[in-house]
């Protein structure tokens, strides 16, 4: 089974408007922890922010914030005011104390905003 | 220090070679992943190091692939007899020891890896 999965491979959004980008998760783990980066162009994996398992509260970092439904295994990306340079790559991630150090990453989602 | 620096960027070979590939982490961190994205797809796990030590190895790391950590600074990654498969861009991440597992990784720009 996949560890993360990300259904959108493609989403489109107007400039100044939120959009968000979707992730569900898998695991078995109590503590866990939840990342999302931003890929453009020219290939860096940028650190977005960062969800702990055990976060009674969504996490924000400035225009990001990750809407964190534990029950349902979900931890989606809002970007609020979208802006040109937001188009990119986005891969949600997943981190288990439990199963190793590795990443776990999604197929991305390539987020385009229009003018 | 500015951050997880990959050398070279671009590679292209012919099938059969070897090649390889450096990476520096940033300077404080222990910890060093590398993993290998192809097109399409999110980056998929290889190998990871802490200090000089190489703990986890994924089943996508054939014998064809070795990763080195010599003295816990910068890591190496070579691949022998190149096939066209192994085309990819190789990612290398670094992370600190502290407060697991909600250490992020900080990724290098990579080395886009073309076998012809």
């Amino acid at each position: 089974a996949q560890k993360i999965t990300q259904t959108q491979p493609g989403m489109f959004v107007q400039e100044k408007e939120a959009v968000t980008l979707d992730c569900t998760y898998d695991t078995s783990d109590q503590s866990y922890g939840l990342f999302w980066y931003k890929q453009p162009s020219s290939g860096e994996m940028i650190f977005l922010i960062y969800q702990g398992s055990y976060d009674e509260q969504n996490a924000t970092e400035g225009r990001y914030s990750l809407n964190f439904q534990k029950a349902r295994k979900s931890a989606n990306l809002v970007i609020s005011a979208s802006q040109l340079g937001d188009s990119a790559m986005y891969f949600c991630a997943m981190r288990e104390v439990d199963t190793g150090n590795q990443f776990y990453f999604g197929t991305g989602t390539s987020l385009t905003v229009i003018p | 220090d500015t951050g997880v620096s990959q050398d070279p960027r671009h590679k292209i070979t012919k099938r059969g070679q070897n090649v390889t590939f450096r990476c520096d982490p940033i300077s404080e961190h222990n910890r060093l992943y590398w993993y290998r994205q192809t097109l399409g797809q999110g980056p998929e796990f290889l190998t990871y190091f802490q200090n000089e030590a190489q703990l986890e190895k994924s089943r996508l790391l054939s014998d064809r692939f070795s990763a080195e950590r010599p003295k816990g600074s910068f890591s190496t990654l070579e691949i022998q007899r190149t096939e066209q498969g192994d085309s990819a861009m190789y990612l290398c991440a670094s992370s600190s020891h502290a407060a697991f597992p909600n250490t992020e990784a900080f990724f290098g720009q990579g080395t886009r890896l073309t076998v012809v």
